[in-house]
């Protein structure tokens, strides 16, 4: 199982904001660069975000990535119908069995 | 702009290898950059990395997976393969490859293949 734990789902009204959290430990998130994948229904993973907190060119504003201790959190502001997704983070995990890691998950629902 | 697109078998038997190969388009795989990653989700589960290559062939695998993977590169074909050993139905799955930035930094993605081990 991921060493990154995330809530299975999380939902809201379209309009709404939604967190998304991924905790992790200090082998992993403390002390690497997280980032954030959207895989739409049936598609690719696609990076919302890098470096804890940077969008690559196009991915909206709306999504914004920040990062405390052994947390990470991803927020989705205005939440459109087309948000409705998996959310998965990732980090690099220096422990024994090191490598990089993707947290377990988060279904997005807009109501 | 950067394109991946894997190709492979769609079914493979137990005990044998599942070899895949990610073609790289739009840009050059031999960039000093980039490595370039195996990612697999089965059926209704979340992401696990399996490995990644630099263009001058070195390597690092995910350590569960280590002892049945072989990421190799061919410069010369832009492309960039994966085989697994010894399979089992827990290794059916959609494998993806991407180009990777940085550690744990995945963009772009192929669309995926999806394998599957069976009899």
């Amino acid at each position: 199982q991921s060493v990154l734990t995330q809530p299975p789902s999380v939902s809201a009204a379209p309009g709404q904001k939604v967190t998304i959290s991924c905790s992790g430990s200090s082998s992993n998130i403390g002390n690497n660069y997280v980032s954030w994948y959207q895989q739409l229904p049936g598609t690719a993973p696609k990076l919302l975000i890098y470096e804890n907190n940077k969008r690559p060119s196009g991915i909206p504003d709306r999504f914004s990535g920040s990062k405390s201790g052994t947390s990470a959190t991803l927020g989705i502001t205005g939440l459109q119908t087309g948000d409705e997704a998996d959310y998965y983070c990732g980090t690099w995990d220096s422990s024994l069995s090191a490598g990089d890691v993707f947290g377990t998950g988060t279904k997005v629902t807009v109501l | 702009q950067l394109q991946l697109q894997e190709s492979g078998p769609g079914l493979v038997k137990p005990s044998e290898t599942l070899s895949l190969t990610c073609t790289v388009s739009g840009g050059s795989i031999s960039s000093s950059s980039y490595y370039w990653g195996w990612i697999r989700q089965p059926p209704g589960k979340g992401l696990e990395w399996i490995g990644s290559i630099y263009y001058s062939g070195s390597t690092y695998y995910n350590p569960s997976l280590k002892s049945r993977v072989t990421i190799s590169v061919d410069t010369s074909k832009n492309q960039f393969s994966l085989k697994l050993s010894s399979v089992t139905a827990a290794d059916t799955a959609v494998y993806y490859c991407a180009r990777q930035d940085s550690p744990s930094r995945f963009d772009p993605w192929g669309q995926g293949t999806l394998v599957t081990v069976s009899s």
